[in-house]
């Protein structure tokens, strides 16, 4: 079956330490996107990526970094520098750019302490 | 003022009910909307995606568009305890997918046995 999987499912990690999120994808899918998802709010866009070797920022970029290398790939690393990283973090990807719908994963939540 | 407004509930039925969410929104651009289904500690799924205004059914569901209020609308008839989920909105005025895409909060539905 196709889809993506994130993992780990529960991450936790100590205030200052950096951390990776993982996202794969088996769909074939070109475009990929990084949301965070906090109580009360919608989901907020991190990054997004629409080819390999490129990715752009989204409306809450400051503290996190991304790589796309390959299709199926699209890490994210939680630094030190983003203030509030506790949070359910969602990867989707889409077919392509133009007003395809989103394929979520199941999500990570991170914990910082 | 938020782009794009849904009540989060929590709203609880009994099994059988019609339910209906609502989101309204600001941008008069907005013209592909969709809404997501949320199960608790899962990434969201398509459930509706519809284009500009009108009607759209599948199943027990309905999505309705009104952009001359900038109000739409799921519909759920004969609810189920399996439709017990947060449900989200969201749109786009078309320019790419997932990076322009704006979500509401989403609604917290219980249906009851």
């Amino acid at each position: 079956d196709g889809g993506i999987t994130q993992s780990p499912k529960y991450l936790f990690r100590k205030e200052g330490q950096n951390v990776t999120l993982s996202c794969e994808q088996n769909l074939n899918h070109d475009a990929m996107y990084w949301y965070r998802q906090d109580p009360g709010q919608g989901l907020r866009l991190i990054y997004y990526s629409q080819i390999v070797n490129d990715f752009q920022k989204g409306d809450i970029a400051e503290g996190y970094s991304v790589s796309r290398e390959k299709k199926e790939s699209f890490p994210l690393t939680v630094t030190s520098a983003q203030k509030n990283p506790t949070a359910f973090y969602l990867c989707a990807s889409s077919i392509g750019p133009l007003e395809s719908p989103l394929h979520f994963g199941n999500g990570t939540r991170l914990t910082v302490t | 003022q938020k782009e794009v407004e849904q009540d989060p509930g929590p709203l609880s039925v009994p099994e059988g009910a019609i339910v209906s969410l609502n989101c309204t929104y600001s941008n008069s651009a907005f013209q592909y909307f969709m809404w997501y289904r949320q199960y608790s500690r899962k990434g969201p799924e398509l459930l509706m995606y519809t284009y500009s205004s009108g009607n759209k059914e599948d199943g027990r569901f309905t999505a309705q568009v009104d952009k001359s209020s900038k109000y739409i609308s799921l519909f759920i008839r004969d609810s189920q305890p399996s439709d017990s989920a947060t449900y989200l909105c969201a749109m786009s005025a078309g320019e790419t997918s997932g990076s322009r895409l704006t979500f509401g909060e989403g609604t917290q539905l219980t249906v009851n046995p």
